[in-house]
């Protein structure tokens, strides 16, 4: 399954809202699409599982949302520190595969 | 709290091979899955191949199957990813984690990434 993210670049100033996409090739089955934050030179962290559930530490400002071919992630209103790069995954069949990723940088 | 302590940087020559280690702790390690991930410098995280330790059986993404060799040591809690045929296109940041949920389904925990760079 591959899975597409759009856009490839948000840029956006703190306090709004952001909103990524990821779409499917095929059909996921929802709880298990997971969404990631990663900051430059860390290492990639949970945010979203099973599509929609958060994390644990994670902020109510971050939301999934979405089912079968396309899923969400949404920041409702952006903090200094959400900027970075977004990755969407998915588990199938003894696979997994990430989406390519969407930079969130500030406006 | 669950830790994935990685080993550290290494430089390969081409055709060579690399072995990096996992060490997991504050957890249950044996009916978990552990899982490794890499990112080449400026792109995206690529699955390489999973493995639960007490089932033993890895399972690598095709792209990987051959080349790569992923195994547990249970009494130390420890899991290494073995790499062989290193090409310049191997350079990269290379992460274990943890899968979480009923099946793995997602990576709730990952180490801190270990640099193999591959260079003559």
């Amino acid at each position: 399954i591959v899975l597409t993210q759009s856009p490839g670049t948000l840029s956006l100033s703190p306090g709004e809202r952001a909103t990524l996409s990821c779409r499917a090739s095929q059909t996921v089955i929802s709880s298990y699409l997971a969404w990631y934050q990663q900051k430059p030179g860390q290492a990639p962290r949970l945010l979203i599982y099973g599509a929609f559930n958060r994390a644990t530490g994670i902020p109510d400002r971050f939301s999934g949302s979405g089912s079968a071919t396309d899923f969400t992630l949404t920041i409702s209103r952006l903090e200094p520190e959400d900027f970075a790069v977004y990755y969407c995954q998915q588990y199938g069949g003894l696979q997994y595969t990430f989406g390519q990723g969407t930079k969130l940088e500030i406006k | 709290q669950v830790h994935l302590v990685q080993s550290g940087a290494e430089v390969k020559k081409p055709g060579s091979s690399v072995r990096v280690s996992c060490k997991a702790s504050g957890g249950d390690f044996s009916s978990v899955t552990i899982l490794w991930v890499r990112q080449a410098p400026g792109q995206g995280l690529e699955w390489m191949g999973g493995i639960i330790p007490m089932d033993g059986t890895p399972d690598y993404a095709p792209k990987f199957q051959g080349r790569v060799t992923i195994t547990t040591e249970e009494p130390t809690n420890t899991a290494y990813m073995e790499l062989s045929s290193l090409t310049s296109e191997d350079t990269a940041v290379y992460y274990c984690a943890r899968g979480g949920g009923g099946f793995g389904e997602f990576l709730d925990y990952w180490g801190q990434g270990t640099l193999v760079t591959v260079s003559s």
